[in-house]
């Protein structure tokens, strides 16, 4: 029951270059969209998020992107950063609940 | 900054035995939850715990499951019967709003305790 799905399990990015990190779900109660950094040995870490009312949301360097009608959404990083190498996490939540769905997570190397 | 913090950071325990996973939110936080990660999987909702007593549960959290808030402090999650398939990172969580989830800041996890049951 993979209701948030992100596809790719890892990316290298260049540093300097933009890094985009995707993320498809399924359940249309979902309405608000949440991106988690993790290093290892640490618990994960609210980076940034969206409200399904909105198209776009930036933060810095960090630009979360929702395409509802594709129940899409991408986490844009530029200028890629040392720094930014970590396991993404896209969640989701739904009106009414505490809690959050997680994607399995994506791998992010940024290559100096 | 604020830290939640959880102890021990790795656990090894029998097959059986009963384990005692502990937290100290952030002070003052009044939300706590409870998530898992079994190795290469994702994370996964345990529980939630609002005002001493369970707001929401997932299908996970079966009657081998409890939590408790102590005291003023401490929040902690006890598996009475330990299976193989118990291991797993878990991550304790807190938030000092309702709708953590849906606001601009998420909520504050812990380092994570990873238990091993042999």
């Amino acid at each position: 029951d993979q209701q948030v799905k992100q596809n790719s399990p890892s990316l290298s990015v260049q540093e300097g270059r933009i890094s985009i990190l995707n993320c498809d779900y399924t359940n249309s109660m979902f309405d608000y969209f949440l991106w988690y950094k993790k290093y290892p040995a640490e618990g994960p870490t609210f980076l940034i998020s969206i409200s399904s009312i909105k198209d776009k949301n930036e933060d810095g360097r960090f630009t979360v992107f929702l395409n509802k009608s594709a129940k899409h959404l991408s986490l844009h990083i530029v200028p890629s950063q040392p720094g930014d190498s970590a396991v993404y996490f896209c969640a989701a939540s739904s009106f009414g609940n505490e809690k959050l769905t997680f994607g399995t997570g994506t791998r992010l190397t940024i290559i100096p | 900054e604020p830290e939640v913090t959880q102890t021990p950071s790795h656990q090894v325990t029998q097959m059986g035995q009963e384990v005692i996973l502990r937290c100290v939110p952030i002070s003052n936080h009044l939300y706590f939850y409870w998530y898992r990660q079994i190795l290469g999987q994702k994370v996964e909702f345990l529980v939630s715990f609002y005002n001493n007593e369970i707001s929401e549960k997932s299908e996970i959290f079966d009657d081998q499951f409890s939590v408790e808030r102590p005291d003023g402090s401490n929040f902690t999650l006890k598996i009475r019967s330990t299976k193989l398939e118990d291991s797993a990172m878990y991550f304790c969580a807190s938030s000092p709003t309702r709708g953590a989830t849906r606001g601009g800041y998420g909520y504050t996890f812990g380092s994570g305790t990873r238990l091993t049951v042999v």
